[in-house]
Order: structure tokens, then C-alpha cells, then sequence
């Protein structure tokens, strides 16, 4: 089945960049599904991100468009999240998902990654 | 900033129906599908319903989804302790062009 596993940084200072990885074990993300992030600040609620297809084609989060890329690396199964000008606001657990067309009208998050904790702090 | 609205929290004694709301607008509920999401404390959230009442494979049927206009509903019958979460709806934004969640629901099995 397939899997998601975040990867990368645990600590990013402010203004910087945090750089997170997403690797797809069991399935190839060039099948025919979204592949997204989605953060929780502690104590919050979940943030939806952005996603992106394996052509390429992208979607964002309109208050975060402007700092946000994610980009997709198909010979090694995997996609990547990259958020510019870092802030304490920033700080909360990255997830990783696959949002699958379950059904012809809809798709939804229907597998996660385990989520990785990346706190902006100097 | 979420928008889709639910209550902060909602109880119940084990064996009981609960039911959850989530409220949004015509360019989200009222024009696409809603999901609804489990987060168990310290797990990634987890698929429980989708297309509005749809279970995943392994999802009890205890619960179940609902969708009216621009509302919708999680109902959880037959509580039980393994229920006690944070329960997040979810939909696709027109006017976005993106995904939007809700405020998140804490369910407390009293």
C-alpha cells in the first residue's frame, strides 16, 4: 500500500527557507492523484497548503501563495514543499498527503504521512 | 483562517449519537463534495468520510455524513471511548481555488 514519509529540517531560523521532502513508497506519483501538504500549528487546526500534480500543475493557498513552492521529482517518487520568509507563525507539524479522486465528484486526503515538526525559532 | 464553521466541541456518554456541524458557503459546501477527517491525539488526521457519506474501507458504520446546501454533518452513533478526537470537515474552495477545513470539533466521550 502506498506510504508517505515527510523529511527534513526540525528547526528553521526566521527569514529563512524550510524545505520539506514527501517520499511515495509503494505507489508511483505519477498515478492519478493530487499530492499535497497541510500544516497544524500546536494546539490548532489543520492549514491546507498547496498541491501539485506529476505534470507539474500546482494549486496554492491564496495567504501563502506568494512564499510557497512545491515541486514534484518524479525519478525519485517524491515531491517537495519549500516556504520562504519563515516566521514563529509559521511553526507546526507538516503533513504530507495523497488527495485521490474517490469518487467522480470529489477527491479527498485519503492517505497522510506521519507529519514532521518544524519550529522557526534562532 | 478557516471557512467552514464548526462547534469547538461536542460530548456524549458512551452508546449515545452525536452529531457535528459544519457550515460554509456556495462556493465550497454548496458546490462540491465535503469530507470529514479523524485526528486522533499525537496522529496524522485520518479519512473517515468522503463525497459527503461516503466510508473508506475499515470505517465503522457508526459513522455517518451528511450534506444540505452549504452545511453538513458528521453523525457518530453508539459512542464509544476510541471516538474521543478532533473531528475536521472539509471541501474544495471555487472562489479559493483551493482546499478549505474547518475549525475542528473536539469530541469528549464523557
Amino acid at each position: 500500500q502506498v506510504q508517505l514519509q515527510e523529511s527534513g529540517p526540525g528547526l528553521v531560523k526566521p527569514s529563512g527557507t524550510l524545505s520539506l521532502t514527501c517520499a511515495v513508497s509503494g505507489g508511483s506519483i505519477s498515478s492519478s492523484n493530487w499530492w499535497s501538504w497541510v500544516r497544524q500549528p500546536p494546539g490548532k487546526g489543520l492549514e491546507w497548503i498547496g498541491e501539485i500534480y506529476h505534470s507539474g500543475s500546482t494549486n496554492y493557498n491564496p495567504s501563502l501563495k506568494s512564499r510557497v513552492t512545491i515541486s514534484v521529482d518524479k525519478s525519485k517518487n517524491q515531491f517537495s514543499l519549500k516556504l520562504s520568509s519563515v516566521t514563529a507563525a509559521d511553526t507546526a507539524v507538516y503533513y504530507c498527503a495523497r488527495d485521490a479522486q474517490l469518487e467522480e465528484d470529489g477527491r479527498a486526503f485519503d492517505i497522510w504521512g506521519q507529519g514532521t515538526m518544524v519550529t522557526v525559532s534562532s | 483562517q478557516s471557512v467552514l464553521t464548526q462547534p469547538p466541541s461536542a460530548s456524549g456518554t458512551p452508546g449515545q449519537r452525536v452529531t457535528i456541524s459544519c457550515s460554509g458557503s456556495s462556493s465550497n459546501i454548496g458546490s462540491n463534495t465535503v469530507n470529514w477527517y479523524q485526528q486522533l491525539p499525537g496522529t496524522a488526521p485520518k479519512l473517515l468520510i468522503y463525497s459527503n457519506n461516503q466510508r473508506p474501507s475499515g470505517v465503522p458504520d457508526r459513522f455517518s455524513g451528511s450534506k444540505s446546501g452549504t452545511s453538513a454533518s458528521l453523525a457518530i452513533s453508539g459512542l464509544q471511548s476510541e471516538d474521543e478526537a478532533d473531528y475536521y470537515c472539509a471541501a474544495w474552495d471555487d472562489s479559493l481555488n483551493g482546499q478549505v477545513f474547518g475549525t475542528g470539533t473536539k469530541v469528549t466521550v464523557l
